[in-house]
């Protein structure tokens, strides 16, 4: 199957401080992207879409200020936690789906964990 | 609002026995089912995924069986091995949309 990496994998910051996580699809070209959170025993919850060249759509809730999505080209996405707080550790997630009329499934990332101090 | 329901939360199996997720939907818009299986620290896999124009998928020892009708999805994990321990969770998509997670369930496969 298609291969999408993030980076890094674990991430500690200070509180204030901004944190930028990549997602890769290695192997294709995705159209779209994903973004997700979750947090432990959960499941996962979609935070913003965001497609190639357009702005993010996020989802109701979650503040666009403060999770910066750019979707900058067809193999790279990128969420920025802006201003992090404690409460914004978790366990981020991305997915991307292939440029293709059939299936349009969604491959994941391995996820990145975030620990805000 | 939990658009797919899973259950059961958690469940525990013996080595070489059957274990049985189950999801239900109410948007009959969806069209799209797959299941992902998660270990700790790890991001979603899929294993399998349906389309509703088929009422069951088999591949390898994962078997989904899809009710139209009734709105309802399940996943058959068959001769279940420790290896199998991990999150599963359902979800379903209406084409160009993202997915919508069940809330996972926990199975847990003893020697």
């Amino acid at each position: 199957g298609a291969v999408v990496s993030q980076h890094p994998s674990r991430v500690i910051c200070k509180s204030g401080t901004s944190v930028k996580i990549e997602c890769r699809s290695l192997d294709f070209q995705a159209t779209t992207m994903f973004w997700y959170r979750q947090f432990p025993k959960q499941s996962l919850m979609l935070m913003a879409t965001s497609n190639e060249g357009s702005k993010a759509t996020y989802e109701q809730g979650v503040e666009k200020d403060k999770f910066l999505i750019n979707h900058a080209s067809l193999t790279l996405s990128t969420l920025t936690v802006t201003s992090a707080h404690p409460e914004d550790s978790s366990f981020y997630i991305c997915s991307a789906s292939e440029r293709r009329e059939t299936n349009n499934e969604q491959f994941f990332g391995p996820g990145t964990r975030l620990t805000v101090l | 609002q939990q658009q797919v329901k899973q259950s059961p939360q958690s469940l525990i199996v013996q080595k070489g026995g059957i274990s049985i997720i189950n999801c239900a939907y109410e948007n009959t818009a969806f069209d799209y089912f797959p299941w992902y299986q998660q270990f700790p620290g790890k991001g979603p896999a899929l294993l399998i995924a349906i389309r509703p124009d088929v009422s069951e998928k088999k591949e390898g020892r994962f078997t989904i069986s899809f009710n139209k009708s009734a709105k309802q999805f399940s996943l058959h994990i068959m001769d279940s091995q420790p290896g199998d321990s991990a999150t599963y969770f359902c979800a379903a998509r209406h084409s160009g949309y993202a997915l919508n997670f069940g809330k996972g369930t926990s199975l847990l496969v003893t020697p």
